[in-house]
């Protein structure tokens, strides 16, 4: 059971250079969003999406572009990198009819 | 937006000691969760608890959402129970944006 799985799990990126983390969950969860994590902070939203074709922003969305094509993925995009990026970001899922929420286990991106 | 409180923001016991971390949240919600981060990063859920009393171990967490405070005790605590502690709080309602705490970070020291 794999539960939530984010690719890559390191990426080193130039300012200005485009890349896109990978989410995927195997539990027919509606429901997928976006963290990221910062030193001595808790996790702040970035997008979040209800469903297939459905997506809408969370408290810090600037910078970051997502799409739900399917059910399974929900990929986050930073079109172009700046340092200001650098973080590290968590998928998250979870039905619609209960809260609990489950984890990847998340993905450190430098951007130099 | 609903504002989390997480209290102490650190806190370093001995191995063996009890400790209760505390959860304030500014407003109604339809649902909380304890999460721990452990020193590698992942973020593992400890309880699923809108309201009520739960136990698992030496873990217990109890909701009071009327006066909208959660606790999360831990009882004869043990080294590997050091990481960060996260409080996580939803209001539903056309709402789907959960809201995290700052955390408490604990140390459990031999």
């Amino acid at each position: 059971n794999a539960g939530v799985t984010q690719t890559p799990k390191f990426q080193v990126l130039k300012t200005g250079q485009s890349m896109t983390l990978q989410c995927a969950q195997d539990m027919n969860h509606e429901y997928m969003s976006w963290y990221r994590q910062d030193p001595g902070m808790g996790l702040r939203l970035i997008h979040y999406s209800v469903g297939a074709g459905i997506t809408d922003q969370g408290e810090v969305p600037n910078g970051y572009n997502v799409s739900r094509s399917t059910t399974e993925d929900f990929p986050l995009r930073l079109l172009s990198a700046a340092p200001s990026q650098t973080s590290v970001y968590f998928c998250a899922s979870r039905t619609m009819n209960t809260g609990e929420l489950f984890f990847g286990e998340g993905s450190r991106l430098t951007v130099l | 937006g609903i504002q989390v409180e997480q209290s102490p923001p650190d806190l370093i016991l001995q191995e063996g000691a009890n400790s209760t971390l505390r959860c304030n949240f500014s407003d109604s919600v339809n649902n909380l969760q304890w999460f721990h981060q452990n020193p590698w990063g992942q973020l593992i859920n400890l309880f699923y608890i809108p309201s009520g009393t739960k136990q698992n171990g030496r873990l217990s967490a109890t909701t009071v959402a009327t006066e909208r405070y959660s606790l999360l005790y831990i009882s004869s605590s043990q080294t590997t129970d050091s990481g960060v502690y996260f409080c996580a709080v939803e209001r539903w309602g056309g709402y789907q944006k959960v809201t995290f705490g700052t955390g408490t970070k604990l140390q459990v020291i031999p």
